[in-house]
């Protein structure tokens, strides 16, 4: 199993460009979420998914979308880059929602200037 | 959102020295989580724990759910270099449209001197 991967590693963009980040899992985990970390503020919840079909907002979802088409795939959409959203993003699966172990890929550092 | 305070907010040990964190809230949680997060890596999973007042180990690492449901610490003994990382608590709520999202303190960025 590669557990959850996440491409791509390192990403430069200018303001208002947008861009989707990758994000896979191979465990058959049925919840899937995104974080960002910021210096600081620890691990913030952007979106997260329930299952395929479903999705929802976390703490931090503004200028972000999330699809969730199939259990395996769950990408994050910028819209619009902003310098604000210059962060690592990490985005995660478990197996349910009441599951506690929740696996993390290597995350996606983010430079928008 | 909900916060968790987690404290020391960084730890400056020499090798061999027992480190302790903690992690406060103002509202109950269910389950309390410690993750360790290596540089350039993601969190991984060190400890879970499931019902106040529980103490559990893993290794050279202790962790206790606070008996209010409220609180939970976690101490590292005879630290060694490759502890160094962020460690981070996490709270987890069940029911009342939560849908189980975990909630982070934090972290705590632990330097350990040879």
């Amino acid at each position: 199993n590669a557990g959850v991967t996440q491409t791509p590693k390192f990403q430069v963009l200018k303001t208002g460009q947008s861009m989707t980040l990758q994000c896979a899992q191979d465990m058959n985990h049925e919840y899937m979420s995104w974080y960002r970390q910021d210096p600081g503020m620890g691990l913030r919840l952007i979106h997260y998914s329930v299952g395929a079909g479903i999705t929802d907002q976390g703490e931090v979802p503004n200028g972000y979308n999330v699809s969730r088409s199939t259990t395996e795939d769950f990408p994050l959409r910028l819209l619009s880059a902003a310098p604000s959203q210059t962060s690592v993003y990490f985005c995660a699966s478990k197996l349910g929602a009441s599951s506690y172990e929740q696996y993390f890929g290597p995350g996606t550092r983010l430079t928008v200037t | 959102g909900q916060q968790l305070n987690q404290s020391p907010q960084s730890m400056f040990i020499q090798e061999g020295e027992d480190v302790s964190m903690n992690c406060t809230s103002s509202s109950i949680f269910n389950t309390w989580l410690w993750y360790k997060q290596d540089p350039g890596e993601g969190p991984v999973l060190l400890i879970a724990l499931y019902k106040a007042g529980e103490l559990t180990s893993n290794g050279r690492l202790t962790a206790q759910f606070g008996i209010t449901r409220k609180d939970s610490f976690l101490n590292i003994s005879a630290s060694i270099p490759s502890d160094v990382g962020i460690y981070f608590c996490a709270g987890q709520r069940w029911g009342g449209g939560s849908n189980y999202k975990l909630t982070f303190g934090k972290g705590t960025l632990l330097t350990v001197n040879p």
